[in-house]
C-alpha cells in the first residue's frame, strides 16, 4: 500500500535548470496539492488539482507549472530553476469528502546552486 | 495578514504538563478543520479531524469555535514522543475553491 510517492526524494539543480517532481497516488483520491516548506514558514500552497485535467494556483504558484493528466499523478514543474526555489517540496493527496484526511509524501529536497 | 495564524512557540514545558495551542482562520469558506503533526524533516500526518461539538482522543483534546474562527488543541500529560511541530490545517469547500491551508506550525518541546 503506496499512498503517495514522490520522486526523487533529493536533487540538486543549476541555476536556470529545469526538472520535473512527480506525485503519484493509489488510492482514488480527487484532490491533489503541491506545497513547499520553508524554515520557519509553514506550508505554502503552490498549485493544486481538484481533478483530471484540471488544476488551479495556490498561495506560490510564481515559477512552477503543473499538469494532471492522469487522476493518479500530479506533476510540478521548474521551467528555469532559482536559489530562491531551494525548499522541500510535499505533495499531497485528499478524497472529494469534507473532513477526509490528506495524506503526503515523503517530501522533495531541492537546493538550488 | 496570513490566512491561517499560529503561535510559533516553541513551547518548552516538562513531562507530564498540559499544554494548549490556538489557531485563528480568517476565511469564512473553511469548512473542515484539522490538527497535524510533523516531526523534523519528515511529513506531516493527520492528528486528529476537529469538530463543532468538540472531539477527544486520548491525551488530546480538539475545539472548534465557528463564530469567533478559533481553533484550539490541549495535550494532557505530555510525554517526550510528543515533541513535534503541530499544525493548524484549513479545508475550504467548493466556495473556497477547494483550498487546503497551513499555519506556519507551533513547536513543542517537552523535557523531562
Amino acid at each position: 500500500n503506496a499512498g503517495v510517492t514522490q520522486t526523487p526524494k533529493f536533487r540538486v539543480l543549476k541555476t536556470g535548470q529545469s526538472m520535473t517532481l512527480l506525485c503519484a497516488q493509489d488510492m482514488n483520491h480527487e484532490y491533489m496539492y503541491w506545497y513547499r516548506q520553508d524554515p520557519g514558514m509553514g506550508l505554502r500552497l503552490i498549485h493544486y488539482s481538484v481533478g483530471e485535467g484540471t488544476t488551479a494556483k495556490g498561495e506560490v504558484p510564481d515559477g512552477y507549472n503543473v499538469s494532471r493528466l492522469k487522476k493518479q499523478n500530479f506533476l510540478l514543474g521548474l521551467e528555469s530553476a532559482a536559489p530562491s526555489q531551494t525548499s522541500v517540496y510535499f505533495c499531497a493527496s485528499k478524497k472529494r469528502v469534507e473532513n477526509t484526511e490528506a495524506f503526503f509524501g515523503q517530501g522533495t529536497r531541492l537546493t538550488v546552486v | 495578514r496570513k490566512e491561517v495564524e499560529q503561535d510559533p512557540g516553541p513551547f518548552n514545558v516538562p513531562e507530564g504538563a498540559t499544554v494548549a495551542f490556538n489557531c485563528t482562520y480568517s476565511n469564512s469558506a473553511s469548512q473542515s478543520f484539522f490538527w497535524y503533526r510533523q516531526d523534523c524533516r519528515k511529513e506531516p500526518k493527520l492528528l486528529m479531524s476537529v469538530y463543532s461539538s468538540g472531539n477527544e482522543d486520548g491525551r488530546f483534546t480538539a475545539q472548534l469555535n465557528r463564530a469567533s474562527q478559533y481553533i484550539s488543541l490541549l495535550i494532557r500529560d505530555s510525554k517526550l514522543s510528543d515533541s513535534a511541530t503541530y499544525l493548524c490545517v484549513v479545508h475550504r469547500g467548493p466556495g473556497g475553491y477547494n483550498k487546503l491551508i497551513f499555519g506556519a506550525g507551533t513547536r513543542l518541546a517537552v523535557h523531562p
